[in-house]
């Protein structure tokens, strides 16, 4: 079973700033079998992006995934008010699905 | 448009049973694969288990293997979580998710609203 750690807990930063967040898996991801959602309080988890760094129906280019191997990033370019919210990495191609624990991105 | 409901939640008391149920409408319910995650309050998400699209294989998260069994009605499309002798770790938002394939290795692409299960005496 692969264990997701991202990083870091909690970001905080002001609208219009960049986000970095990271995923790290115990072992090697193969297949790119890599995905993020974003969650907002009292929603469902949205879909952002799979495969590492398509993105899914009706997201934004300001947002993008990328990485290889063990290490993955999730980019929001330019944070927008609806951009604040906990995003998860998770990977998948086998049983169990695994997630990461998540990082909130809260505004500054 | 891809809609999942799930019903079924409630509060229940350890060791007892509970059944969750997940409508689906909007798309072709019998060539997707499902999942049911789950989500306890302030915590991540965890998978849980699923199932291909035909209903004929099935997967368990280890925590609740042998305690939760998965099926689907594809003439119905309806997804269901029977789940018994359960604790209170159970506790937690209940979340039916697609698979975008017709076996379950993939990302999830749509999810329910969720329905709240709590175990407590």
């Amino acid at each position: 079973e692969i264990v997701l750690t991202q990083s870091p807990g909690t970001l905080s930063l002001s609208p219009g700033e960049r986000a970095t967040l990271s995923c790290r898996a115990s072992q090697s991801v193969t297949g790119r079998y890599l995905a993020w959602y974003q969650q907002k309080p009292g929603q469902a988890p949205r879909l952002l992006i799979y495969d590492v760094s398509t993105r899914a129906t009706g997201i934004p280019d300001r947002i993008s995934g990328s990485g290889s191997g063990t290490d993955f990033t999730l980019t929001i370019s330019r944070l927008e008010p609806e951009d604040f919210a906990v995003y998860y990495c998770q990977h998948y191609g086998s049983s169990p699905k695994t997630f990461g624990q998540g990082t909130k991105v809260e505004i500054k | 448009e891809v809609q999942l409901f799930e019903s079924g939640g409630g509060l229940v008391q350890p060791g007892g049973s509970l059944r969750l149920s997940c409508a689906a409408s909007g798309f072709a319910f019998s060539t997707y694969a499902m999942n049911w995650v789950r989500q306890a309050p302030g915590k991540g998400l965890e998978w849980v288990s699923a199932i291909t699209s035909g209903g004929g294989s099935t997967y368990y998260a280890d925590s609740v293997k042998g305690r939760f069994t998965i099926s689907r009605d594809n003439s119905k499309n309806t997804l269901d979580l029977q789940m018994n002798s359960l604790r209170a770790e159970d506790t937690a938002i209940y979340y039916c998710a697609r698979d975008p394939g017709v076996v379950p290795i993939h990302y999830l692409d749509y999810w329910g609203q969720g329905t709240l299960v709590t175990v407590s005496s």
